[in-house]
């Protein structure tokens, strides 16, 4: 397997653009979690799935930020209007369903940088 | 919520020495992850534990459940360069948050050669 992929790995954007980050978690796995990293705050998470279904989008910092994931192969998180203090590295991660679906597989993330 | 505390924040040592670092939590937890981050890419596991007491390695790695289940500390020896980067710990309480992962702050490990 590839792994999670997440696309694209570097996006520059203006202020007040939208942006939408892209993840494929690894096939079979049937939860998925968007997570955001910067160096004040380390990683959150901001919203996750199971099955498809959102379970708890608590982590989302405002109306701006929204999640989608239409089946279980794909996911967007998107961010609209943009803003500079939303530049981070916005990790997707994956696990499984059964006794080892703790282990989440992350991706390589996608690094915003809002100018 | 539940939040872990892991410790040091950051580590500066000389290649070939061992290294300890380790988390805390006032909560419980039914599974302890590490996991390491290198520059630009994302954290990859490194060690899964399950049952308190658990003691598992993985090469110059090895990490262990605390017995209470409110704490994991992971070990390495021997370092070598390549072993720069962060250090997470991340803790799983079960029931029915599906997976959800409570992560530590990670520790930053740099080694001069």
């Amino acid at each position: 397997d590839a792994g999670v992929i997440q696309s694209p790995r570097h996006e520059v954007t203006e202020m007040g653009q939208e942006v939408t980050l892209r993840c494929k978690p690894i096939s079979g796995h049937n939860s998925l979690f968007w997570y955001r990293q910067t160096m004040m705050r380390g990683l959150e998470l901001l919203i996750y799935f199971n099955n498809n279904v959102p379970i708890d989008d608590s982590g989302m910092p405002e109306d701006r930020f929204s999640a989608k994931m239409p089946n279980a192969s794909f996911s967007t998180l998107k961010i609209q209007p943009s803003e500079p203090r939303d530049s981070a590295v916005y990790f997707c991660a994956s696990s499984a369903r059964g006794g080892m679906n703790t282990e989440a597989f992350f991706g390589q993330g996608t690094r915003l940088t809002v100018v | 919520g539940q939040q872990l505390n892991q410790s040091p924040q950051s580590m500066f040592i000389q290649e070939g020495e061992d290294v300890s670092m380790n988390c805390t939590s006032s909560s419980i937890f039914n599974t302890w992850l590490w996991y390491k981050q290198d520059p630009g890419e994302g954290p990859v596991l490194l060690i899964a534990l399950y049952k308190a007491g658990e003691l598992t390695s993985n090469g110059r790695l090895t990490a262990q459940f605390g017995i209470t289940r409110k704490d994991s500390f992971l070990n390495i020896s021997a370092s070598i360069p390549s072993d720069v980067g962060i250090y997470f710990c991340a803790g799983y309480a079960g029931g029915t948050s599906y997976g959800k992962l409570t992560f530590g702050q990670g520790t930053i490990l740099t080694v001069h050669p």
